[in-house]
């Protein structure tokens, strides 16, 4: 079947520097993309989504670039700090294709931030 | 509190025993689903439900039952537990479609099936 997947499984940044986890998706059929955080004992949260027909979208201090292209998908955090060290997933769905009831997940990104 | 109740948080049980999992959310979300989370693989969908009475498979549905006769409700069931079941389970609720700001996850399930 279709699938997400990341390129990196781990990424360690320093204190204050920015971060970018990318994600790799195979379905041109997807009509939007989340990102997700999940910390340690907890349940995902949700960070920021896309709809396809935008190329970037920016939250608090968070930016989600689509490349419809390439089918990448791209999570920025500016300005890392300790509480953004999570495992980080990338989902996508579909509104208009026969499986529009589920979310795709990728593998996940554990993001480490460095004091 | 908007939130998804996930009941137990842990199990250890023996192969063949039946057990159920439930989840509980109190937001009127019509869209249910469970999923489990195994190490490398992410997320991956069990069993969603679009509304009462409305169930459907998910990606890795084997060994697994569902029911929803109420819209806050959502249990898991698993009528034949096997080590292959251990694993990490979420249920999630959020309105149609899935996913989104809307959309909350409880915190989790750890079962482990000896």
């Amino acid at each position: 079947g279709e699938s997400v997947g990341l390129h990196l499984p781990t990424l360690s940044v320093q204190e204050g520097d920015n971060s970018i986890i990318n994600c790799a998706y195979s379905n041109s059929a997807s009509d939007y993309f989340i990102w997700y955080k999940q910390e340690s004992g907890k349940g995902p949260q949700f960070i920021i989504d896309i709809r396809s027909n935008m190329d970037k979208r920016q939250g608090q201090r968070v930016t989600v670039l689509l490349n419809k292209t390439v089918k990448h998908l791209s999570l920025q955090i500016a300005a890392t700090q300790p509480g953004d060290s999570a495992v980080y997933f990338c989902a996508e769905g579909s509104i208009s294709s026969g499986s529009a009831r589920q979310l795709t997940f990728g593998s996940g990104t554990q993001l480490t931030v460095l004091p | 509190e908007a939130q998804v109740t996930q009941n137990p948080r842990y199990l250890i049980t023996v192969t063949g025993k039946k057990l159920t999992v439930t989840c509980s959310q109190n937001m009127n979300h019509e869209y249910m689903s469970w999923y489990r989370q195994d190490p490398g693989l992410g997320l991956r969908q069990i069993y969603y439900s679009m509304n009462v009475e409305v169930t459907d498979k998910g990606d890795v549905p084997e060994g697994y039952k569902v029911s929803r006769k109420e819209k806050r409700n959502f249990p898991l069931i698993l009528e034949s537990p096997s080590p292959n079941q251990t694993s990490l389970y979420f249920c999630a609720s959020s309105p149609v479609p899935p996913g989104g700001p809307e959309a909350f996850f409880g915190q989790g399930t750890r079962l482990t099936v000896v």
